[in-house]
């Protein structure tokens, strides 16, 4: 089956923990995204990658790190230095990037206690 | 700043009633214009898209919306709920030209009683 898959559902970490989510895509698409789901926040965009060794800050990257070093993956850290780290995360993936539909992810539901 | 706003937060309907979702946008330019659907333990998942010709569009399980540039504005519409269309709702927008991510709205919690 072609899509995103998140890894794992759930992770739990202590604070001043780093903690890396992963990402992986099987659909051959060129841009990968992250975002951030809050409840009544909607999804904010923390980072892009419009091709393999290149990504963007987005919106609220404070926190976070990217790595793309495969096409198919793109891994998100979640540093210590993320104030606020507890949310969901949702990864996304589209063809190319810009006015093109993007696939979502299962999403990772990251809790800092 | 680009951004994205959705006039309803909740909206409860009863089955067979009409809806439309409020979605505005402010945007330099050209624009895209997308209404994802969020239903109970699934994927976000996209319901229609706009990004240029006749600007009423029509998505999958009877959703449609109108594209209306002078009110910036990208309204969602169904003739008839059904409970199943039970979800969240989130209108989003990215530049036209551009190959950065989606401006989402916070989205609407619709509710539709049997």
């Amino acid at each position: 089956d072609g899509g995103i898959t998140q890894s794992p559902k759930y992770l739990f970490r202590k604070e001043g923990q780093n903690v890396t989510l992963s990402c992986e895509q099987n659909l051959n698409h060129d841009a990968m995204y992250w975002y951030r789901q809050d409840p009544g926040q909607g999804l904010r965009l923390i980072y892009y990658s419009q091709i393999v060794n290149d990504f963007q800050k987005g919106d609220i990257a404070e926190g976070y790190s990217v790595s793309r070093e495969k096409k198919e993956s793109f891994p998100l850290t979640v540093t210590s230095a993320q104030k606020n780290p507890t949310a969901f995360y949702l990864c996304a993936s589209s063809l190319r990037g810009g006015a093109y539909e993007q696939y979502f992810g299962p999403g990772t539901r990251l809790t800092v206690t | 700043a680009q951004s994205v706003s959705q006039h309803n937060h909740h909206v409860i309907l009863s089955e067979a009633a009409s809806l439309e979702l409020g979605c505005n946008y402010s945007y330099g330019g050209t624009v895209n214009l997308f209404w994802y659907v969020q239903y109970p333990g699934q994927h976000l998942q996209l319901l229609l898209k706009y990004f240029s010709g006749d600007p009423l569009v029509k998505g999958i399980k009877g959703f449609e919306a109108e594209f209306i540039k002078s009110k910036f504005s990208f309204n969602l519409r169904k003739p008839s709920v059904q409970w199943s269309d039970t979800a969240e709702y989130f209108c989003a927008a990215s530049s036209g030209g551009g190959a950065d991510g989606l401006t989402f709205g916070k989205g609407t919690h619709l509710i539709i009683q049997p």
